[in-house]
């Protein structure tokens, strides 16, 4: 079973920030949380991933919830291109153990507006 | 650099017959992965494979499948008897060394069983 819960849709105006909340409340210290999105018709698309302190790339921003129970991917500005459905998931990190097993639950399909 | 490429994007087939379905990991990529999506659903891990060897297969759903991957870089999904309920996008996935490492997707076979 996943372990986050997502919105299962959300709308945001092209230009606008997108952000997208996900909730993973049973976390382990151990373990990272990993941002994939998937535009219709293609294979998922790494995004971005953290463990406890904030990232940036050029794609986007993960804010990580202090106590680790949440976090908020941010498109700073969404164009409509980054209309996908965009999944949240935690990973362990640690070699060993069945951590390859990426599991996807059904994610957010953000829409972005003109 | 190139990414992760799948042959073919499209399959249609009959019921019964035999498939093949190839994934060409990035270059250097020593860990191997496929995932299977079904319509409306997040991909479902398949198999593992580290190297020539299959680290994890539990995720195949019976022995009509088989995953090869001979000599450590491109791995072929096989499909015998197929049915109708195998029709989905068939996913491969690569990363760096470690089952720990990011994992980046390649764009998908979409196989339909008629």
């Amino acid at each position: 079973d996943a372990k986050t819960t997502q919105p299962p849709s959300m709308d945001c105006a092209e230009g606008r920030a997108a952000n997208l909340p996900c909730n993973h409340s049973t976390i382990s210290g151990n373990e990272y949380v990993y941002w994939y999105r998937q535009i219709h018709s293609q294979g998922p698309q790494y995004i971005i991933h953290g463990l406890k302190n904030n990232e940036t790339n050029e794609m986007a921003s993960l804010i990580i919830t202090e106590d680790r129970k949440s976090s908020t991917l941010i498109l700073p500005h969404a164009t409509l291109r980054d209309t996908a459905v965009y999944y949240c998931i935690v990973r362990d990190r640690i070699s060993g153990g069945s951590n390859y097993k990426l599991t996807f639950g059904k994610g957010t399909l953000l829409t972005v507006n003109p | 650099g190139a990414g992760v490429s799948q042959t073919p994007s499209n399959k249609v087939t009959e019921k019964g017959k035999y498939v093949e379905l190839r994934c060409d990991p990035i270059s250097g990529h020593t860990a191997l992965y496929w995932y299977r999506q079904s319509l409306g659903q997040g991909p479902e891990f398949l198999i593992y494979f580290q190297g020539t060897g299959a680290a994890d297969d539990s995720g195949l759903p019976n022995d009509r499948f088989f995953a090869v991957r001979p000599e450590g870089s491109v791995s072929t999904l096989k499909i015998q008897r197929t049915e109708r309920g195998d029709s989905a996008v068939y996913l491969c996935a690569s990363s760096l060394r470690r089952e720990a490492d990011t994992q980046y997707f390649g764009p998908g076979t979409r196989l339909t069983v008629l």
